[in-house]
């Protein structure tokens, strides 16, 4: 069954340094991937999305994320991390017979320390 | 623009009472969403809405009861809740339900029940 795991409950890195966030999903088939972004308190909003094509995919608010297929992986990467992005991220894939459930892993939560 | 539109932002209701969620986006989408987010989880699909008829429920108790009387409204209405429902109630559309098919989700509805 489709599946992602977030391997990391709590990250914290300090601000300007580089950030990478793993999400490892489980599928047979090319699987249709996407990585969300929640404030406390807030909805989910869509950083970037991956269905096909070339493997690395650019987001808003500077995110990209790399598609591995040989490692099972789609980790989100930001070069220089902000204050503001500190929130919880969530790694998505697209589940179910027709592909109308979205299916979430556990979440990370960035902490930006100054 | 893209933006799902949830109202109240905030609810409190006793376990006797009736209450509804609300949930409006004028993107033109054709499917709509309700997940379920309790504190310090990722969200969980309930319901799916394609072309204003459920089609999914992921076995959801019949104490919450969805409606989508048009193409651009959702409700979740709510009756004789327990506490453990207490949680953020998100709502989301898209173009279509299907795979390639992005959702946006709203702000959502903080619901405590007493």
């Amino acid at each position: 069954a489709q599946s992602v795991t977030q391997p990391d409950i709590h990250i914290t890195v300090s601000e300007g340094a580089s950030l990478e966030l793993r999400c490892n999903y489980s599928y047979g088939a090319t699987p249709y991937l996407f990585w969300y972004v929640q404030s406390p308190g807030q909805g989910l909003q869509l950083l970037l999305k991956y269905f096909s094509g070339d493997t690395l995919v650019q987001g808003i608010k500077g995110f990209e994320a790399e598609f591995k297929r040989s490692q099972s992986s789609f980790n989100l990467r930001k070069p220089s991390v902000h204050w503001s992005d500190a929130a919880e991220y969530f790694c998505a894939v697209v589940k179910g017979e027709y592909g109308n459930k979205l299916v979430f892993g556990a979440g990370t939560i960035l902490r930006v320390k100054s | 623009d893209t933006e799902v539109t949830q109202t109240p932002k905030h609810l409190v209701m006793g376990m006797t009472n009736k209450k509804s969620l609300k949930c409006e986006q004028h993107m033109g989408h054709r499917a709509m969403y309700w997940y379920k987010q309790k504190a310090k989880k990722p969200p969980e699909l309930m319901f799916v809405y394609s072309y204003e008829k459920l089609s999914i429920n992921e076995s959801v108790p019949s104490r919450f009861s969805p409606e989508c009387p048009n193409s651009s409204l959702l409700n979740l209405h709510l009756h004789a809740l327990q506490p453990e429902d207490s949680a953020l109630y998100l709502c989301a559309s898209s173009l279509l339900a299907g795979k390639r098919n992005i959702q946006y989700f709203g702000a959502g509805t903080r619901l405590s029940v007493l």
